[in-house]
């Protein structure tokens, strides 16, 4: 089972649907993490759970709303998006949020199509 | 703010070639710096840290060295091989504060040609 598992892989979503991606991670970790990662762009962070309680957030859209209902799970809810938010989204997680030098462990990822 | 810059890439290298990409970064106080590495089609991964002035980060024959004099955190590798084609980024984290995150660099392309 590897650290950080995220579902799906991929996923291509009209502009009016609304998915969820999913984020697991069975490290015993009590920071978990969003980031967008998309071509030409560095590496965004969008939102920062810290023992279930939402510690950073990122002046992200509303269409994007977070939830992480315990420490092992992370959730990110998806409706009306845009094309422009297309891009391979990453959970991660460390030790602690404030920690600086605790590394953050990287799911694989889900790459997402908005058309 | 924070900030850490990368030399611009892609890089390309034959197999067995010397590796460096530079990274420096700007930072108030003392951060840990690390090197992710992405592989295509995949997450990042931990490479190296090194948390302190003076350290060395290593794993897999890569190699950082942690300068506070020059603030950099510069990547080595002796003779990189064809499976190091991948992406390179160059990472601070600062202790406590609001500053749980992150800072990345832009990251690098690696192509290692056999």
């Amino acid at each position: 089972e590897t650290g950080v598992t995220q579902t799906p892989r991929h996923l291509v979503m009209g502009m009016t649907n609304k998915k969820s991606l999913k984020c697991e991670q069975h490290l015993g970790h009590n920071a978990m993490y969003w980031y967008k990662q998309s071509a030409k762009k560095p590496l965004e962070l969008m939102f920062v759970y810290s023992l279930e309680e939402r510690v950073e957030n990122n002046s992200v859209p509303s269409r994007f709303s977070p939830e992480c209902p315990n420490s092992s799970h992370l959730f990110l809810h998806l409706h009306t998006l845009q094309p422009e938010d297309s891009a391979l989204y990453l959970c991660a997680s460390s030790q602690d949020w404030g920690q600086g030098n605790s590394p953050l462990h990287f799911g694989n990822g889900t790459r997402l199509t908005v058309t | 703010g924070d900030s850490v810059t990368q030399m611009e890439g892609p890089v390309t290298l034959s197999e067995e070639a010397f590796l460096t990409i530079n990274c420096t970064y700007t930072a108030t106080g003392y951060p840990s710096l690390f090197w992710y590495v992405q592989y295509p089609g995949e997450g990042l991964q931990l490479l190296l840290k090194a948390t302190k002035a003076d350290d060395k980060g290593s794993n897999k024959g890569f190699e950082a060295t942690y300068r506070k004099e020059t603030t950099s955190f510069h990547l080595e590798k002796g003779s990189v091989q064809v499976s190091d084609s991948a992406v390179y980024f160059c990472a601070l984290r600062r202790y406590g504060g609001s500053q749980g995150n992150l800072i990345f660099g832009k990251g690098t392309k690696l192509s290692v040609k056999p």
